[in-house]
């Protein structure tokens, strides 16, 4: 079936700009996350859903980002003002709950790049 | 979460055995082992995960040791496409987000 996407796969912003990220998990999939990677590093954990509600946004790095899941399946992280540090490949996942035993199945990421 | 400790870089032959080791000493009774991959450029593909009992799947078998403190994903039979930073993760009851540190990276040689 189909897996986790994500659009676009690449985005160049001038710093400033606002962007939004789209992620399509897959269907009846309840849980949903966020991650960033940095050039070298391994993803770090932003935020969470659980159906359409955000039950954990303590990754988030600043009041900057902002994550929404309005009907409980495709997700939006959006990034207003964009910093050169914001510059890594954002990840989605999504998984059929939440518990430790369910694993979780990620898209091939956004790449964004801020000038 | 329990921390985990995995060497940074290894190297296998095509077509040997990869034996990726991983140390979780301090995880807990309740706390889950799972492995992750990363292929350059893509997002990470799960492998395989276990609690206590040893896992196999189509892609890899999964080794926990029986006092739970480390563990080893094997990956059989080796290809050039298994090249990739492998992660071994511990995730607790109530921990839904995946931690996952440097990892291995794992380079397959012809």
């Amino acid at each position: 079936g189909a897996g986790v996407s994500q659009s676009p796969r690449y985005k160049v912003a001038k710093r400033g700009q606002d962007v939004a990220l789209r992620c399509d998990p897959i269907s009846g999939h309840v849980s949903l996350f966020w991650y960033q990677q940095a050039l070298g590093q391994g993803p770090e954990f932003l935020t969470y859903f659980q159906n359409e509600a955000q039950l954990d946004k303590s990754g988030l790095p600043s009041d900057r980002f902002f994550a929404e899941r309005p009907e409980g399946s495709v997700s939006t992280l959006k990034i207003q003002r964009t910093q050169q540090e914001d510059s890594a490949v954002y990840l989605c996942a999504s998984s059929l709950e939440a518990g430790p035993s369910y694993e979780q199945y990620f898209g091939p990421g956004t790449r964004l790049t801020v000038t | 979460d329990a921390k985990t400790t995995q060497p940074p870089s290894m190297d296998c032959a095509e077509g040997r055995a990869a034996n990726l080791p991983c140390n979780h000493s301090t995880i807990s009774g309740n706390e889950y082992v799972y492995w992750y991959r990363q292929i350059h450029s893509q997002g990470p593909q799960y492998i395989i995960h276990g609690l206590k009992n040893n896992e196999t799947n189509e892609m890899a078998s999964l080794i926990i040791t029986e006092d739970r403190k480390s563990s080893t994903l094997i990956l059989p039979h080796a290809t050039l496409r298994d090249t990739a930073v492998y992660y071994c993760i511990v995730r607790g009851a109530f921990g839904y987000a995946l931690n996952f540190g440097k990892g291995t990276s794992l380079l397959v040689t012809p």
